[in-house]
């Protein structure tokens, strides 16, 4: 089974920024969180990745808190191309998808 | 450099017609995954590869077989297919850097069986 938890939608406007919480309370100590964002008929692809504080690329920024059982994931300004699922997960021995977070963006 | 690639991109089985589904990939990583994702859910674990010569059952591995081949292709099995085998697959290799995995999807192999 998956190890984190994530609304199951959203919806936003474009120009918005959007955060969407992901919970993994029984995160191990050296366990990173990674975020895939997922367009229709495609496979999904690595976002971003990040262990504590704040990660930011060029795509997102990744909130961790100091306990880690959860993170945010920010996407800034989203467009209707942003309408996608987007999964979180912490390692494991496998790699398990959850049903991850359907973000649907409105003109 | 193609990255991963899957064979067929789509797929028409009659009930019990068996197949294989290849995948292969240019970048030399160890793990190999399979996924399957039904419409409007999220991806399932079929099979995984840890490295050559090892396969590991996922969450959904009834009706499947896998074969690592070597360390480019793993390649997935349907023996007998069934209707409830309908789905997208897609593979994934895996880049294992420390206590960091990251992911690269195939297209897909889109799989009706009648």
């Amino acid at each position: 089974l998956a190890k984190t938890t994530q609304p199951i939608s959203m919806d936003s406007y474009e120009g918005q920024e959007v955060n969407i919480t992901c919970s993994h309370n029984n995160i191990a100590t050296n366990d990173y969180i990674t975020w895939y964002q997922q367009f229709p008929s495609q496979g999904p692809r690595f976002i971003i990745q990040g262990y504590k504080t704040k990660v930011t690329n060029e795509v997102a920024s990744l909130f961790i808190p100091a306990d880690r059982k959860s993170s945010t994931l920010s996407l800034p300004r989203v467009s209707l191309s942003d309408t996608a699922v987007y999964y979180c997960l912490t390692r494991d021995d496998k790699i398990i998808f959850g049903k991850g977070t359907r973000l649907h963006i409105l003109p | 450099n193609a990255g991963v690639t899957q064979t067929p991109k789509f797929q028409v089985l009659k009930t019990g017609q068996s197949m294989t589904l290849q995948c292969a990939q240019d970048m030399n990583h160890n793990s190999m995954y399979w996924y399957r994702q039904d419409p409007g859910m999220g991806l399932r674990l079929i099979y995984y590869s840890a490295s050559e010569g090892t396969t590991d059952k996922g969450e959904v591995p009834n009706g499947y077989n896998v074969s690592r081949l070597n360390k480019r292709e793993f390649s997935l099995r349907l023996e007998s297919a069934a209707p409830s085998q309908t789905s997208v697959y897609f593979c994934a290799s895996t880049l294992r850097e420390g206590r960091t995995d990251t992911q690269y999807f195939g297209p897909g192999t889109r799989l009706t069986v009648l």
